[in-house]
């Protein structure tokens, strides 16, 4: 079965430095993968997602995914306080239909 | 603007009663999904459905039961309420399957 494990389970980082996210998987058939962000008492929201091996930036968030090392990252240059937040990482399972297995999270708090 | 609704936001059940969570969207989408959150635990998928009246099993589906009576709506039934299915209920839905669109979320305890 499909695992996804996601570290470090926290992080603390300055205001305006570069922010690491990663994740794993165990199984390199999932086509899709992505990143969502969830404050405190809201919902998650999707921020980026990728098909294939490579890199992806919009803005301030690179995505990186290699599926021979069934790895995948984020990366969140210049963080902000308002980027603290909990980072779910998903990976797409095809069964009977299609979801999403998401990791355990990444509670990200950034420090002025 | 898209949407996916759900009621009530949160509910307080006792032991062995029966609680039904509602999902309402407005996006059009094919997909729906029930998941649960609990600290240290993620998003974790109870049930999904992408056709009106056909319902899947998710990751962790005993002790719940979903119903999809139209492609706007999806309920999840716990008939039996217990202790360890106090938990957030996030409702979400989809294009394919693509990244979903979660609601507000549904805050459960049961006593």
């Amino acid at each position: 079965q499909q695992k996804v494990q996601q570290s470090p389970e926290s992080l603390i980082v300055p205001e305006g430095a570069m922010t690491s996210l990663n994740c794993t998987f165990s199984d390199s058939a999932s086509q899709y993968f992505a990143w969502y962000r969830q404050h405190s008492g809201k919902a998650p929201k999707a921020l980026m997602s990728i098909f294939s091996n490579g890199e992806k930036e919009e803005g301030r968030f690179t995505i990186h995914l290699n599926k021979a090392s069934l790895h995948f990252s984020l990366h969140i240059r210049d963080s902000q306080p308002s980027d603290s937040a909990l980072y779910l990482c998903a990976v797409s399972i095809t069964n009977s239909g299609t979801y999403q297995r998401f990791g355990t999270g990444t509670k990200l708090q950034v420090v002025p | 603007e898209a949407a996916v609704t759900q009621s009530p936001r949160s509910k307080v059940a006792v032991t062995g009663g029966k609680v039904t969570l509602s999902c309402h969207q407005t996006n059009n989408h094919d997909y729906m999904y029930w998941y649960r959150q609990d600290t240290g635990h993620g998003l974790r998928l109870i049930h999904y459905s992408y056709v009106a009246d056909s319902t899947e099993k998710g990751d962790i589906p005993d002790g719940y039961k979903a119903s999809r009576p139209s492609q706007e709506n999806f309920s999840l039934i716990l008939e039996l309420a217990s202790l360890s299915q106090t938990a957030v209920y996030f409702c979400a839905s989809s294009e394919g399957g693509q990244a979903p669109l979660f609601g507000e979320g549904t805050r459960l305890s049961v006593l």
